[in-house]
C-alpha cells in the first residue's frame, strides 16, 4: 500500500498522559500535514511541514503539542499532559510539493483522553 | 482569516435521486477549491477546481467553481446507497508563510436510503 499511514489508529489515554502518533506520507511526497477533527467539525490545520521544516503552525497548537519531521520523511506529533479537549480524530496529509497540489489523507489516530 | 460555509448541513435522498451540495467560501487569495468524501475514516480526494466555469466530472459526480460568487457545488446524479457520506469542501489560499494549508466547512452529511 503506497497511501499515507499512522499508527497507532486508535489511543486510549488518561488525563495527564503523554502521547505520541506517527505518521508516514506517500514516499516522493515533501509536503507534510497535520489537522484535527473533532465530531461534526471539518479537519482544523495544525501544522505544516516542507521536507523537515516546520514551516507554520496554527494557534490551535497549544504548547503541549509538538511536531517533528527529523529526515523530512515521517512525522511524529506528540501532546503532553493530554486533556480532555485533546480527544479528537488526528490526520495526517502529504502533498507531492510542486505548487497546485492535493492533498491526500491517512487512515487517522483517534485520541480518547479519559 | 479563510472560511467555508457549506449547506445543507445534511440530507435525506432516496436512491436514484439527484442531489446539489454547496460550498461558499472567502479566503484572501485563492489557489484553489477542494472537494472530498468521508465516510468513517479519512477523507478521499474528489475534486480539484482552480478556475471558473470548469467543470470537474467523475462517473456520477461532477463540480464547478464559480470565483466571481466565491461558491462551488457538487452534483451527484442516479445516487445510491454508497454515495452516504460526509462531503467536505476546502479552500487552499496563498498566505505570507507559503503555507498550502486547508481551511474545511463543516460537511454535507449524505444520507441515501433504499
Amino acid at each position: 500500500d503506497t497511501g499515507v499511514s499512522q499508527d497507532p489508529r486508535h489511543k486510549i489515554t488518561k488525563r495527564g498522559q503523554n502521547v505520541t502518533f506517527r505518521c508516514d506520507p506517500i514516499s516522493e511526497h515533501n509536503r507534510l500535514y497535520w489537522y484535527r477533527q473533532t465530531l461534526g467539525q471539518g479537519p482544523e490545520f495544525l501544522t505544516y511541514f516542507q521536507n523537515e521544516a516546520q514551516l507554520e503552525k496554527s494557534r490551535l497548537l497549544s504548547d503541549r503539542f509538538s511536531a517533528e519531521r527529523p529526515k523530512g520523511s515521517f512525522s511524529t506529533l506528540e501532546i503532553q499532559r493530554t486533556e480532555q479537549g485533546d480527544s479528537a480524530m488526528y490526520l495526517c496529509a502529504s502533498s507531492l510539493g510542486l505548487g497546485l497540489e492535493t492533498q491526500y489523507f491517512g487512515p487517522g489516530t483517534r485520541l480518547l483522553v479519559l | 482569516e479563510d472560511k467555508v460555509v457549506q449547506s445543507p448541513l445534511s440530507l435525506v435522498v432516496h436512491e436514484g435521486d439527484t442531489v446539489t451540495l454547496n460550498c461558499s467560501y472567502e479566503v484572501t487569495n485563492f489557489r484553489s477549491l477542494l472537494w472530498y468524501k468521508q465516510e468513517k475514516k479519512a477523507p478521499t480526494f474528489l475534486f480539484m477546481l482552480t478556475s471558473s466555469g470548469i467543470e470537474k466530472k467523475s462517473g456520477r459526480l461532477s463540480s464547478i467553481l464559480d470565483k466571481k460568487e466565491l461558491f462551488s457545488i457538487l452534483n451527484i446524479t442516479a445516487t445510491q446507497t454508497g454515495d452516504s457520506a460526509v462531503y467536505l469542501c476546502a479552500i487552499s489560499g496563498y498566505s505570507g508563510a507559503g503555507s498550502y494549508q486547508l481551511t474545511f466547512g463543516k460537511g454535507t452529511k449524505l444520507s441515501v436510503i433504499p
